[in-house]
């Protein structure tokens, strides 16, 4: 069965100051992979998403994230974060023959601080 | 464009009560619809999804059902709510059954069972 694991619940970091949040996941087949984001009492928010072609995937609002086949690793960065950034984020996995199921990691909160 | 609107967005209710959150999305027509609920300190698990009017597949055997009386609206209901109910319940919506296809994400309901 798939999963995915975020290993740190929660990530403090200063403005301006880079950032990488981890996501592993496993699985026996091919898999597409998504990174979410959600602001405090909202709902989710598409961050970017890998389907196939280049490993290094550029999102919205500065992320990006590389996919690591061989490591079953899918880190999400930033080069440089603003306090607006705070929030949860969640990685997510579905395998390519399950056309509508997305497993989510528990989510990693990022605390940008002044 | 399209929007996802949930309610209520909180709810306190006594263990035993009836449930019935409700979804609806504008904008679209035929979408796929889903019901995740997420608890706290841990990720988004999927309940129910929708491909067509009366149409509910549930991935979590528990007392919680789905109804889909119209295109676009989705109901997530309970005859009697139990403690393990309480979480965070979010709506989704996409274009196509297919996990590239976007999962579009309302602002939730946040239910509290005492």
């Amino acid at each position: 069965a798939q999963s995915v694991t975020q290993l740190d619940s929660q990530v403090p970091v200063f403005e301006e100051a880079p950032v990488e949040l981890r996501c592993n996941y496993s699985s026996s087949v091919s898999v597409y992979l998504f990174w979410y984001v959600q602001y405090p009492n909202q709902g989710l928010q598409l961050l970017l998403k890998y389907l196939s072609g280049s490993t290094l995937v550029k999102g919205i609002n500065g992320f990006e994230a590389e996919f690591n086949k061989s490591q079953t690793s899918f880190h999400l960065r930033k080069p440089s974060v603003h306090i607006s950034d705070t929030a949860e984020y969640f990685c997510a996995v579905s395998e390519m023959d399950s056309s509508y199921k997305l497993i989510f990691g528990s989510g990693t909160r990022l605390l940008v601080r002044p | 464009s399209q929007t996802i609107h949930q309610w209520p967005a909180t709810l306190v209710q006594p263990v035993g009560s009836p449930l019935s959150l409700e979804c609806t999305v504008e904008g679209t027509s035929n979408p796929n619809l889903y019901w995740y609920r997420q608890a706290a300190g841990r990720g988004l698990q999927l309940l129910f999804y929708s491909v067509g009017i009366g149409q509910i597949s549930s991935e979590v055997p528990q007392n919680l059902s789905a109804s889909r009386p119209q295109d676009r609206q989705f109901i997530l209901s309970s005859k009697k709510l139990l403690l393990s109910d309480s979480g965070f319940y979010l709506c989704a919506w996409s274009q196509g059954a297919e996990t590239t296809d976007t999962q579009y994400f309302g602002p939730g309901t946040r239910l509290t069972v005492l």
